[in-house]
């Protein structure tokens, strides 16, 4: 499965866009990119999923360029909720589901 | 919500004692995974049940074992229990109409004293 790379820990404040690019050099051609979001103690929330391009849902866009080696997830006018930290994930299309792989994630701290 | 629930929420036990944890999947899901989660740390992939076969494993010693029943849903077992095994434990739901989507409940913080 491709490792990902993301920034540790990323500051905005309320209002504005927010972009969290992750790197994933060694994608392969069955590979999909799902973003989840997580507050403490809790379990990681689905955001949105992508193969290709660019996909929109009503809390988040992912763009993904056509060489499928980064994907950026854009938050649109973050609030104090969306402190939290995303994690960027690479899956593989196969029966019975691969087993997502998590790294350490981008924590976010959206400041008033 | 995502229909994936855990129980219990929170337990205590101690050192050497054995835990058994819960997971309904969401309905449809014929997958489920288990990740442990310490503090400040991604989640880490345990095991995956598909259709009541373990279908992968991770770095996990074997006194982690676990069970998916007819109707999917799952059970983790933990024996022999360390202080190190005190973390956030977490399942997943998958293997529905959208096969690439998982659903994550909202986990189970056990403590080891």
């Amino acid at each position: 499965l491709a490792k990902t790379t993301q920034p540790i820990s990323m500051d905005s404040y309320e209002g504005q866009e927010v972009n969290i690019t992750c790197s994933h050099n060694n994608i392969a051609t069955n590979d999909y990119i799902t973003w989840y979001q997580q507050f403490p103690s809790q379990g990681p929330r689905f955001i949105i999923q992508g193969y290709k391009t660019k996909v929109t849902n009503e809390v988040a866009s992912l763009f993904i360029p056509a060489d499928r080696k980064s994907s950026t997830l854009s938050l649109p006018r973050v609030s104090l909720s969306d402190t939290a930290v995303y994690y960027c994930l690479v899956g593989r299309l196969l029966p019975g589901n691969t087993p997502l792989v998590f790294g350490k994630g981008t924590r976010l701290s959206v400041i008033a | 919500e995502t229909g994936v629930t855990q129980s219990p929420t929170h337990l205590i036990k101690t050192r050497g004692q054995q835990v058994t944890l819960r997971c309904s999947s969401q309905s449809g899901h014929n997958t489920v995974s288990w990740y442990q989660q310490a503090l400040g740390q991604g989640p880490q992939f345990i095991f995956q049940y598909y259709r009541e076969e373990e279908n992968g494993r991770g770095n996990f010693p074997p006194r982690f074992s676990g069970l998916q029943f007819p109707n999917y849903s799952s059970e983790l077992n933990v024996n022999a229990l360390e202080l190190d095994d005190s973390a956030l434990y977490l399942c997943a739901s998958s293997g529905g109409r959208v096969r690439t989507e998982a659903f994550f409940g909202q986990g189970t913080r056990l403590t080891v004293v």
